[in-house]
């Protein structure tokens, strides 16, 4: 079974500092690998994905994740953090089953505050 | 904002009665899946259908079911509400490029169904 552990229910930052929201994953087969943001009353929205390739995955926003295989890992990082990126980030993993159909899993959710 | 809608944005039930959620998918879009998102939760997924059939699902029990329609739009139908039916129920759409499980899903506002 595959699974997805986002440690931190809450990260905070300040204003203009670096974040990482982080993701470890477990799983049977090469991972596709997801980032989302939900704001408040809202459904999520796509950041970025790892399918293969480069380990680091530029996504929307100024957001990017590296995917390292040795730690099972797809931490979310951005450089310089802004008030506006306050939300619930969601770490997801997907494998291919078969019959041409995957499940997606997802992980509990990381609320990032960020302070002025 | 993505091209998904859902309706209605929210709902109140009560226990045994059945439900049915729609979603109008992003135009182009030939792929739904549905998602329920219990409070302080990440995202559980229910199932997938692909151009008219279902083509994944979740650990949910049959009482779930689901439609897609020619023109890609679909139903979540729940019967028998349970108490620990009540959740944010999110539909997202997608355009299957052929490598299963790499697609990118746009997400609905959700569907906040309480059950009482």
């Amino acid at each position: 079974a595959q699974s997805v552990a986002q440690p931190e229910d809450q990260v905070n930052v300040a204003e203009g500092n670096p974040l990482t929201v982080k993701c470890t994953y477990s799983v049977s087969g090469n991972p596709y690998l997801f980032w989302y943001v939900q704001y408040p009353n809202r459904g999520l929205q796509f950041l970025l994905k790892y399918i293969t390739g480069d380990n680091l995955v530029k996504g929307s926003y100024g957001f990017e994740a590296e995917f390292n295989k040795s730690q099972t890992s797809f931490h979310l990082k951005k450089p310089s953090a802004l008030v506006s990126d306050s939300a619930l980030y969601f770490c997801a993993v997907r494998v291919p089953a078969s019959g041409g159909s995957y499940i997606p899993t997802f992980g509990r959710g990381t609320s990032l505050i960020v302070h002025p | 904002e993505t091209g998904v809608t859902q309706s209605p944005t929210h709902l109140i039930k009560t226990r045994g009665q059945q439900v049915t959620l729609r979603c109008s998918s992003q135009s182009g879009h030939n792929t739904v899946s549905w998602y329920q998102q219990a409070l302080g939760q990440g995202p559980q997924f229910i199932f997938q259908y692909y151009r008219e059939e279902e083509n994944g699902r979740g650990n949910f029990p049959p009482r779930f079911s689901g439609l897609q329609f020619p023109n890609y739009s679909s139903e979540l139908n729940v019967n028998a509400l349970e108490l620990d039916d009540s959740a944010l129920y999110l539909c997202a759409s997608s355009l299957d490029s052929g490598f299963v499980g790499t697609d990118t899903q746009y997400f609905g506002p959700g569907t906040r169904l309480t059950v009482l």
